[in-house]
């Protein structure tokens, strides 16, 4: 089935610094939304994004929509333990109501 | 609103038995979407409905599956006979038209594991 390419997979980073995660799609998005999942639970919903380079924060969080609307990024300024867990990116296509999560980064925070 | 419900939480089944799992969605949402997650294959959408009407099966993996929604607050998603490739956490969730600001909330899962 359709997948969305989701880097790094695995991040490991040290408590206080920041971590990136990008999104990637060959073919235009009408949006996209990230959620995050921790260990053994379920996904949450974070964020919706909709218009070419719109930028969205939730205090540490900023959300970026690529201009061409093919790619997006979610930064974490300053991580802290809560912040463990997978971030998944999940794309709609127009014509459609189904979103298709991307493949996840797991993000493991050392304290 | 005690969100998405699924039951059980953790089946444990013999390979070839028939599999039920439930769903109850959110009051009012008109989407439900049935997603299966494994290390492996990631979380794959494997149907929707709109209004208690299925959508789009085309993640369904094969005859073995099939996934029912007799009304607004019910759905199931039946596996029979089971496969030990079958084991995975299978998720429902839910949405609602009009506004994506609160994007599908997702129940907290079945892990099924068949042996």
């Amino acid at each position: 089935g359709q997948q969305v390419m989701q880097i790094p997979q695995y991040q490991h980073v040290q408590e206080g610094e920041d971590f990136t995660t990008y999104c990637n799609s060959s073919t235009t998005l009408s949006n996209i939304q990230w959620y995050k999942q921790r260990p053994g639970g379920h996904p949450v919903f974070l964020i919706q994004l909709v218009k070419s380079g719109e930028v969205k924060k939730q205090k540490r969080l900023t959300f970026q929509f690529g201009e061409a609307k093919k790619n997006s990024s979610l930064h974490i300024t300053a991580t802290q333990t809560t912040d463990v867990g997978t971030y998944f990116c999940a794309v709609i296509y127009s014509g459609t109501y189904k979103y298709i999560f991307g493949t996840g980064t797991r993000l493991k925070v050392l304290a | 609103d005690a969100g998405v419900i699924q039951s059980p939480r953790h089946e444990v089944t013999e390979m070839g038995q028939e599999v039920t799992l439930r769903c109850k969605p959110i009051s009012g949402h008109d989407y439900l979407f049935w997603y299966r997650q494994t290390m492996m294959r990631g979380l794959e959408l494997l149907i929707y409905f709109n209004n208690n009407v299925p959508i789009d099966d085309s993640g369904m993996p094969e005859d073995r599956f099939s996934a029912k929604m007799p009304n607004a607050s019910f759905s199931t998603l039946k596996i029979q006979p089971s496969e030990p490739r079958d084991s995975a956490v299978y998720f429902c969730a839910s949405s609602t038209t009009g506004t994506d600001i609160y994007g599908y909330t997702f129940g907290s899962g079945t892990r099924l594991t068949v042996v």
